[in-house]
């Protein structure tokens, strides 16, 4: 089954505690994406990829890593988690930029405590 | 930059019947494509309908269509015979053509009575 899998799906933790987020997708898609998801905002893009060790910024990268060794995976590291990074987290992968629809993870609920 | 709007944080709308889901952008871009997501209280995100701004005619997949105004910056949702299902978060979405960013609307809340 086509899919993008993400873990954990839930996640409480404490400010400073370095975490990481995982995200891999099975589609062979060259796209990758992470977005944040706060009440009255919609989605905004964190980071994306554009292919294996290419990857940019999107419209809100502060506090967040990601890296791209390979195809499939595309992991959100948060160094030093802090109480406004709580938020439900969306991974997304797609054939490629543009047009291309994108699919999307289940979600991950991050509390930062 | 791209900026989406949407207006109307929720809707109710009666059991079988058309509702309509405003959405408009700013954009400087040429050619961009816009797109339309659903968020049903599960929370997954499920891909409805793309419209390219080049496309001559609006797009439509099965009870989903799209009332794109080019001139007027709109892309409108219309989901026709409405159902129980339907019930959920409307979000719209833009991008470039050949851009990698994406960026989404607030979303819309849509809830069906019987």
């Amino acid at each position: 089954e086509a899919q993008v899998t993400q873990n954990p799906r839930y996640l409480i933790t404490v400010t400073g505690k370095k975490l990481t987020v995982t995200c891999s997708q099975n589609m062979n898609h060259e796209y990758m994406s992470w977005y944040r998801q706060d009440p009255g905002l919609g989605l905004r893009q964190i980071y994306y990829s554009m292919n294996v060790e290419v990857t940019d910024k999107g419209d809100v990268p502060e506090g967040y890593k990601v890296s791209r060794k390979e195809k499939r995976n595309f992991p959100l590291i948060l160094e030093s988690p802090s109480p406004n990074q709580t938020s439900l987290y969306f991974c997304a992968s797609a054939r490629g930029g543009g047009a291309y629809e994108q699919y999307f993870g289940p979600g991950t609920r991050l509390t930062v405590t | 930059a791209q900026k989406i709007t949407q207006t109307q944080p929720g809707m109710f709308v009666q059991e079988k019947e058309a509702v309509t889901l405003d959405c408009t952008y700013d954009t400087s871009d040429q050619s961009y494509g816009l797109f339309w997501y659903k968020q049903p209280s599960s929370g997954e995100m499920i891909f409805l309908i793309y419209q390219g701004s080049y496309d001559e005619q609006n797009a439509t997949e099965g009870r989903y269509s799209l009332n794109f105004q080019k001139a007027r910056k709109s892309a409108n949702l219309v989901i026709s015979a409405s159902q129980l299902g339907d019930s959920a978060m409307y979000f719209c979405a833009m991008t470039g053509i050949n851009d990698y960013k994406l960026s989404f609307g607030a979303g819309t809340t849509v809830t069906v009575r019987a």
